[in-house]
């Protein structure tokens, strides 16, 4: 059973910059979650995505998108970074049957300078 | 809302001692509570959920709805406990499972 895998581990943009952050989801897994953590905070939902569908999302604005692919593998895209984005971002994937059992990636840092 | 405090940044005992993590939560409905693990250089991982009534390393937490609280608890610090420990709620809000994690307690068990 393959995990959740992100990519890259890190990266650091400039201020108003479009980033792509990527995750691949465990196998079997038909849900991913978006997570932002600020250093010193818990994880912050952002979004979750069904069977390539958005079907929920926590107060973030609408520069944070994202997709899900037909092989449940995801992407978060940012536009217009602003130096609050600085976080490490995580998602986790679980299965719609038990959406609650939720494994995570190791996740992206992205620095915004 | 609903919200997930963990009041404590650190915690330290020493080994041996009893650890008591806490947590406290506000929601009118009935929830659903998971404590979170991530040991240092490993990812997050579940540790336990309240609808399991189980013990995972020795760990147990009893979901208390009237004092809104979902403490975690083990006996016996381990040195192999040191990790941050996060609190989180899982609601059903139109079709999907929103998780409001808390900031997390670093537990430090002194050897």
């Amino acid at each position: 059973e393959t995990g959740v895998t992100q990519s890259p581990t890190h990266l650091i943009k400039t201020r108003g910059q479009q980033v792509t952050l990527r995750c691949s989801s465990q196998s079997g897994h038909n849900t991913v979650s978006w997570y932002q953590q600020a250093l010193g905070q818990g994880p912050q939902f952002i979004f979750q995505y069904y069977r390539e569908e958005e079907n929920g999302r926590g107060n973030f604005p609408p520069r944070f998108s994202g997709l899900q692919f037909p092989n449940y593998s995801s992407e978060l895209n940012v536009n217009a970074l602003e130096l609050d984005d600085s976080a490490l971002y995580l998602c986790a994937s679980s299965h719609g049957l038990d959406p609650d059992t939720q494994y995570f990636g190791p996740g992206t840092r992205l620095t915004v300078l | 809302a609903q919200r997930v405090t963990q009041p404590e940044k650190l915690l330290s005992v020493f080994k041996g001692a009893p650890v008591e993590l806490k947590c406290n939560y506000s929601y009118s409905g009935s929830p659903e509570l998971f404590w979170y693990v991530q040991y240092s250089r490993q990812r997050l991982q579940l540790l336990l959920r309240h609808i399991s009534r189980e013990s995972i390393k020795g760990f147990t937490a009893d979901l208390n709805k009237g004092e809104t609280s979902f403490h975690l608890k083990k006996p016996f610090a381990q040195e192999e406990d040191s990790a941050m420990y996060y609190c989180a709620l899982s609601l059903n809000s139109g079709g999907y499972q929103k998780v409001t994690f808390g900031i997390g307690t670093k537990l430090q068990v002194i050897p």
